[in-house]
């Protein structure tokens, strides 16, 4: 079975300039996660999508932060402007029970260093 | 909303001691608390996790305890290998905390070390 695949693996940026992630979750996983993971800590979600609609993104700093689930598969998380305490890990998970009450299944996350 | 504390943050065993590693939470209404490992450079996995309606769940090595007056959890290791080494990390979901019915909220992470 394919695990959640995700890209890039590292990415390093200027301040203020913009990135983007891309997440592909494990085939027939209706719930899709966020996490920003900063060194040291521990996951904190960012976001969460049951199919292609918003269940919560009240840790979402949307104001700069923004996500999408087109077709209820595939995802993109988007950073515009960065700023530097958004240098992390982005851990991208899905589940097959949603509102993490089962197992997450974790991509290989995506390295963000904003310099 | 919900908060989880976990201590140790750092943890050095000889090979074959026991570990444990204990979680505290906030949510008196938190139901379910899974263990996450995670090995340098790689993705958390999943090793273990308890519900609200049990108070102790083993699989080999490795064991989970919950106390649910106390608001408190613990991973429990037996006869540590040098492979048990990462960061380990607990979780619970938290029912009044983003949104209705609640989602994980993790601790900061414990490294144990396994020494040989």
């Amino acid at each position: 079975e394919a695990g959640v695949a995700q890209s890039p693996r590292y990415k390093i940026i200027e301040k203020r300039q913009s990135v983007a992630f891309w997440c592909n979750p494990i085939s027939g996983h209706a719930t899709l996660y966020w996490y920003q993971q900063i060194l040291g800590q521990g996951p904190k979600l960012l976001i969460q999508f049951q199919n292609n609609g918003v269940v919560d993104d009240s840790q979402l700093p949307k104001d700069r932060f923004s996500a999408e689930r087109l077709k209820g598969v595939d995802s993109t998380l988007k950073i515009q402007p960065a700023k530097l305490e958004d240098s992390a890990v982005y851990l991208c998970a899905s589940s097959l029970v949603p509102r993490g009450a089962g197992e997450l299944f974790f991509g290989e996350g995506s390295r963000l260093t904003v310099l | 909303g919900e908060n989880v504390e976990q201590h140790p943050s750092t943890l050095s065993v000889q090979e074959g001691d026991s570990a444990v590693i204990k979680c505290t939470y906030s949510d008196s209404a938190s139901n379910y608390f899974p263990w996450y490992k995670q090995e340098l450079g790689k993705r958390p996995q999943l090793i273990i996790d308890i519900r609200s309606n049990v108070g102790e769940k083993k699989d080999q090595r490795i064991a989970v305890t919950l106390n649910k007056t106390a608001k408190h959890f613990s991973l429990h290791i037996t006869e540590t290998q040098p492979e048990d080494s990462a960061v380990y990390f607990c979780a619970a979901k938290g029912l009044n905390y983003g949104g209705s019915q609640g989602n994980l909220i993790f601790g900061k992470g414990t490294k144990l070390s396994v020494k040989p």
